[in-house]
């Protein structure tokens, strides 16, 4: 069964710096594997995927995120953030068929 | 816009009291998953459906939980006697298939408060 490991509940950054959020996954063969952002009742957004190739995958509001297969990691990225990236990110897991397997996520506090 | 839509936004119930949770999916989307957020804690996943076939409901966390989706569109899922430990966000995602391919999208999600 796959499962996923946010090891930070709680980020604190300044508008402006840059973001890293951790993820580490679990999974026997390769994996799908997804960054969500979720703001305050809101339903989750999919920032970017990643399925195969290249392992530097680009997403939506500036966010990237790195495959490192050797670390079975997933870490998301942003150069320089902006105070609407205040949010709870989620890191996903699935497998070919349909199930996600989410991480308890990452709260970021982005400060002025 | 035409995403995913759920109702209602927030219900509270009294132990014991049975509650029906809807979820609206985009037009055409074959998938529709259900999913159970926890306070501080990522979703779930509680049950699938293509069509109106329940192919896994492998999540469900017990007999209480009962979901639908009739004729392939709208779900419904029903918790029966509920339990203080049902408090949750319930997170309705739909995609054109099943297939972690698919994007998921979610709605904004029911919070269920058990009195």
């Amino acid at each position: 069964a796959q499962s996923v490991t946010q090891p930070d509940i709680h980020i604190t950054v300044s508008e402006g710096a840059s973001l890293e959020l951790r993820c580490n996954y679990s999974y026997g063969a390769t994996p799908y594997l997804f960054w969500y952002v979720q703001s305050p009742g809101q339903g989750l957004q999919l920032l970017l995927k990643y399925f195969s190739g290249d392992t530097l995958v680009q997403g939506i509001k500036g966010f990237e995120a790195e495959f490192k297969r050797s670390q079975s990691s997933f870490n998301l990225r942003k150069p320089s953030v902006h105070w609407s990236d205040a949010a709870e990110y989620f890191c996903a897991v699935g497998a070919i068929d349909y199930k996600l397997s989410f991480g308890a996520g990452t709260t970021v506090t982005v400060r002025a | 816009g035409a995403g995913v839509s759920q109702s209602p936004r927030y219900k509270v119930a009294k132990r014991g009291q049975d509650v029906a949770l809807r979820c609206d999916p985009i037009s055409g989307h074959v998938s529709l998953f259900w999913y159970q957020q926890a306070l501080g804690q990522g979703p779930e996943f509680l049950t699938y459906f293509q069509n109106e076939a329940q192919l896994d409901k492998s999540g469900l966390p017990s007999d209480r939980f009962f979901a639908e989706r009739p004729e392939g569109s709208v779900s419904t899922l029903k918790i029966q006697r509920t339990q203080q430990e049902d408090s949750a966000v319930y997170l309705c995602a739909s995609s054109l298939a099943g297939s972690s391919y698919n994007e998921q999208f979610f709605g904004p999600g029911t919070r269920l408060t058990v009195l």
